[in-house]
């Protein structure tokens, strides 16, 4: 199973980018690497997925390079409430049936 | 559409009970996993069934825990007897194949005292 690192923790200010790089040196070749948002009390919530290159949606931006040992996660314009913990899975294309949860990565936004 | 509901949301039981979670995945969702994170650990994999069948339940921790999913719809997780490292939050999901990502509930509380 592909093990993930991340950094601890990170803080911000509203209105910045914010970029969260992950390792994950052990990727298989039929692995996806997808990112998981979690606010207290409640479970992971689904960001963004992605193989290879860029791949952008309405609320993130996943930069894998051609390696793929590692990629970015990339939030535009962060908000308070953007104050989460942020997973990055690598596994199947479902996210990982078995996939290790990390210890994440503490984003605290201010203001 | 509605999400994967867990309930109960809170629990406290003694050492020694018998405590059932259940989970209702999203409707259509053949996927259903359980996790658990327990005290200051990280989120780990209990066990995957693709519709009433077990997939892989590796990651359960005993044989006090027992999954089961009738008929591919809502499964349950019971443990028993309860013991007092099995409190924590557990976590259902569930995904359809070729969608991205799982969908998660907001878990349950497992308080055993």
């Amino acid at each position: 199973l592909a093990k993930t690192t991340q950094p601890i923790s990170m803080d911000s200010y509203e209105g910045q980018e914010v970029n969260i790089t992950c390792s994950h040196n052990n990727i298989a070749t039929n692995d996806y690497i997808t990112w998981y948002q979690q606010f207290p009390s409640q479970g992971p919530r689904f960001i963004i997925q992605g193989y290879k290159t860029k791949v952008t949606n309405e609320v993130a931006s996943l930069f894998i390079p051609a390696d793929r040992k590692s990629s970015t996660l990339s939030l535009p314009r962060v908000s308070l409430s953007d104050t989460a913990v942020y997973y990055c899975l690598v596994g199947d294309h479902g996210g990982g049936f078995k996939t290790i949860f990390g210890a994440g990565t503490r984003l605290f936004v201010k203001a | 559409e509605a999400g994967v509901t867990q309930f109960p949301s809170h629990s406290v039981i003694e050492k020694g009970q018998t405590v059932t979670l259940r989970c209702d995945p999203i409707s259509g969702h053949d996927n259903l996993y359980w996790y658990r994170r327990v005290m200051g650990k990280e989120i780990k994999f209990l066990l995957h069934f693709v519709k009433e069948s077990k997939q892989d339940e590796s990651g359960m921790p005993n044989n006090r825990f027992l999954a089961e999913r009738t008929g591919g719809t809502y499964s349950t997780l019971k443990v028993q007897p309860a013991e007092l490292e099995d409190s924590g939050v557990y976590f259902c999901a569930s995904s359809q194949v070729g969608l991205y990502g799982y969908t998660f509930g907001s878990g349950t509380r497992l308080t055993v005292v």
